[in-house]
């Protein structure tokens, strides 16, 4: 009940594209849901978050959409550039749990010129 | 601001050694956070200490440990090491004002066992 399950494991496509991580959990407890991206050799850097009051989020090109009913959450990357190449974990957290992220196992994405 | 800081970057042991590994969070953040990361187990929460007390725990052996001190600094230890404790060691940070889920990564110490 703990896990948060991400897929896919591997994404590829051209610039401009619109790649999307989707993420499943099962402990309704979880009311916190972060994006990290993470570039080899440094740690993860957080990207975006969303609680579950809310159905959609956007930063710049990065938009989380999220659907409590199903317990689903995806993020999307809009117009994705080479610079965009990178690791994504999605994780996610109870708030009176402290501090205790449960993490996807990752997606590795590849942006093509 | 400054980020996470972590020391040492890489660090080589052998199998029963113990290692120490150090974490500076970001100013005016109490509490630190300590995950593994491994491509076989991904990213594994290890522990979390707020003011100087550990108030999480993930299902690691009792070989692992930490602390953390006045100043919101930490330390995790791992004594005897095994060849499977290879791994890059994440700390991160968070209780900033208004933010206190968000949690801040360092870049990690690339521990080997050999």
């Amino acid at each position: 009940q703990q896990q948060v399950k991400q897929s896919p494991q591997s994404l590829i496509v051209q610039k401009g594209g619109i790649p999307i991580i989707n993420c499943a959990y099962e402990n309704t407890a979880f009311d916190y849901f972060p994006w990290y991206q993470q570039f080899p050799g440094k740690g993860p850097a957080l990207l975006i978050a969303i609680r579950p009051d809310v159905s959609e989020k956007k930063e710049g090109r990065f938009t989380i959409s999220f659907n409590k009913s199903a317990k689903q959450f995806s993020l999307h990357i809009m117009d994705s550039q080479p610079g965009d190449s990178a690791t994504y974990f999605c994780a996610a957290i109870v708030s009176g749990g402290y501090n205790k992220l449960i993490f996807g196992a990752g997606t590795r994405l590849a942006v093509h010129p | 601001k400054a980020g996470v800081t972590q020391t040492p970057r890489y660090l080589i042991k052998t199998r029963g050694q113990q290692v120490t590994l150090s974490c500076s969070p970001i100013s005016g953040h109490r509490s630190v956070s300590w995950y593994q990361q491994t491509p076989g187990q991904g990213l594994q929460f290890l522990f979390e200490y707020f003011s100087e007390t550990q108030r999480n725990k993930g299902n690691f052996p009792g070989r692992f440990s930490g602390r953390q001190f006045s100043n919101s600094r930490s330390e995790m230890n791992v004594s005897t090491l095994e060849l499977g404790d290879s791994a890059l060691y994440l700390c991160a940070s968070s209780g900033g004002q208004g933010m206190r889920n968000e949690q801040f990564f360092g870049p990690g110490t690339r521990l080997t066992v050999l």
